[in-house]
């Protein structure tokens, strides 16, 4: 079955660039009809969507972070990446990637990776 | 961007109760509406699309309702392991966005 597990730095300092990877294990990033997504949740509150990518490489992002977000998807690796850039401690959270499954009058986050926390300090 | 304002956001019940969370959305969403559930220190899990629709392998005591606006998430009879918190995503339009959570507790 398609599994999804998140790496990069746990740590960011203040103004710098935040980079994850999503690999994508169990199956092709290019099969079927998917989205690929990155959501994130600060430590006790609720989820915010950051943005989507098909393996086109068409994007959509969430206006509240699109200046600075760049998801970007590597076919030949099987996995998409996201960059956030000039962090600052509200962007500290747990980083989670998705798959969108979609069909008709259907957009779900059908699998997710374990998340990872990443902290913004100096 | 479409507000999800879930209720309550939190709530205590016995064993056997009956569930029950509403979802209300800013703008009529018609029934794009997803409901999930997130264990601590776990990744949501997708339970219900299309606003009543269970997903495959979820246990039916869980059930979704509703549509337009007005949104309503069901567990007819709670058990221990559902002690989660429980979200709400519409996806009649970007942003996709995500209600506040509801934590479900055992009295």
């Amino acid at each position: 079955q398609v599994q999804l597990q998140e790496s990069g730095p746990g740590l960011v300092k203040p103004s710098q660039t935040l980079s994850l990877t999503c690999t994508v294990s169990g199956g092709s990033i290019r099969s079927g009809n998917y989205y690929w997504s990155w959501i994130r949740q600060p430590a006790g509150k609720g989820l915010e969507w950051i943005g989507r990518i098909y393996t086109s490489g068409s994007t959509n992002y969430n206006p509240s972070l699109k200046s600075r977000v760049t998801i970007s998807v590597d076919t030949s690796k099987n996995q998409f990446s996201l960059k956030l850039t000039s962090v600052t401690a509200a962007d500290t959270a747990v980083y989670y990637c998705a798959r969108v499954r979609v069909g008709i009058s259907i957009v779900v986050f059908d699998i997710w990776g374990q998340g990872t926390m990443v902290t913004v300090s100096s | 961007d479409i507000q999800m304002t879930q209720s309550p956001s939190s709530l205590s019940a016995s064993v056997g109760d009956r569930v029950t969370i509403t979802c209300q959305a800013s703008q009529d969403i018609s029934n794009y509406l997803n409901w999930y559930q997130q264990k601590p220190g776990k990744a949501p899990n997708l339970l219900i699309y299309d606003a009543s629709n269970l997903e495959t392998g979820v246990p039916s005591r869980f059930s979704g309702s509703g549509s337009g606006t007005d949104f309503t998430f069901t567990i007819s009879s709670l058990q221990p392991e559902d002690i989660a918190t429980y979200y709400c995503q519409q996806y009649e339009n970007l942003p996709l966005t995500f209600g506040g959570g509801t934590k479900v507790e055992i009295k």
